[in-house]
């Protein structure tokens, strides 16, 4: 299995901040890559697919980037309702995979 | 509007079964891959199995393999998890998603105890 490596796993940032977050996958998997936000109690949301498509309704302040194996989400301006974990999943190959997490928090 | 509504979850002791079901409305279900997505407590979103639109090609992660079988019946705009010989680890909140996961359903909790 391909296995989908994020760092970090958690941060406290302030709202109006450029966050990153990276996705390592341990072989290449062209742009086979999304990005969900999830918040406890509710269900996962789709921000990109095919490594930089921005799913609609999905505010343009997300973004994504990369190829091969390494990959970014970049949150231009955070905002609150921002706060959640955000999970890499690799569509490339079976199983599929999601990264470990990284828990975004409001300082 | 896309809706995903799962259930069938619940208390089951190890060893036992379950059969989750998920109903959509609202797309047509019957040109859509289906997923099942888990989350154990406190730990992050596991992919489970996916079934094609026409039910021919199915694919699970390995720590389910020989005991879940993911099934659909397009004429009721059904996807099913059926659950067997359940163990400790697979207590989760089991979601549905269509695709690679443009919609989901809230959830339904298995929790495997004695």
């Amino acid at each position: 299995a391909i296995r989908m490596t994020q760092s970090p796993s958690s941060f406290s940032t302030s709202t109006g901040d450029r966050v990153t977050i990276t996705c390592r996958a341990s072989q290449g998997i062209s742009t086979y890559l999304a990005w969900f936000q999830h918040n406890p109690g509710k269900a996962p949301k789709l921000l990109i697919y095919a490594a930089s498509t921005l799913q609609s309704g999905v505010p343009s302040r997300f973004s994504g980037s990369g190829s091969g194996t390494d990959f970014t989400l970049t949150i231009s301006r955070l905002q609150s309702e921002d706060s959640a974990t955000y999970y890499c999943q690799q569509y490339y190959s079976y199983p599929r995979t999601f990264g470990q997490g990284t828990k975004v928090e409001i300082k | 509007e896309v809706q995903l509504v799962e259930s069938g979850g619940g208390l089951v002791q190890p060893g036992g079964s379950l059969r989750l079901s998920c109903v959509d409305s609202g797309f047509i279900f019957s040109t859509n891959w289906m997923t099942w997505v888990r989350q154990a407590p406190g730990k992050g979103l596991e992919w489970v199995a996916n079934i094609k639109p026409d039910g021919s090609e199915k694919h699970y992660v390995d720590s389910v393999r020989g005991r879940f079988t993911i099934s659909r019946d397009n004429a009721k705009n059904s996807l099913y998890l059926q659950m067997n010989s359940l163990r400790d680890e697979d207590t989760a909140v089991y979601y549905c998603a269509r695709g690679i996961g443009d919609f989901w359903g809230q959830g339904t909790l298995v929790t495997v105890s004695s």
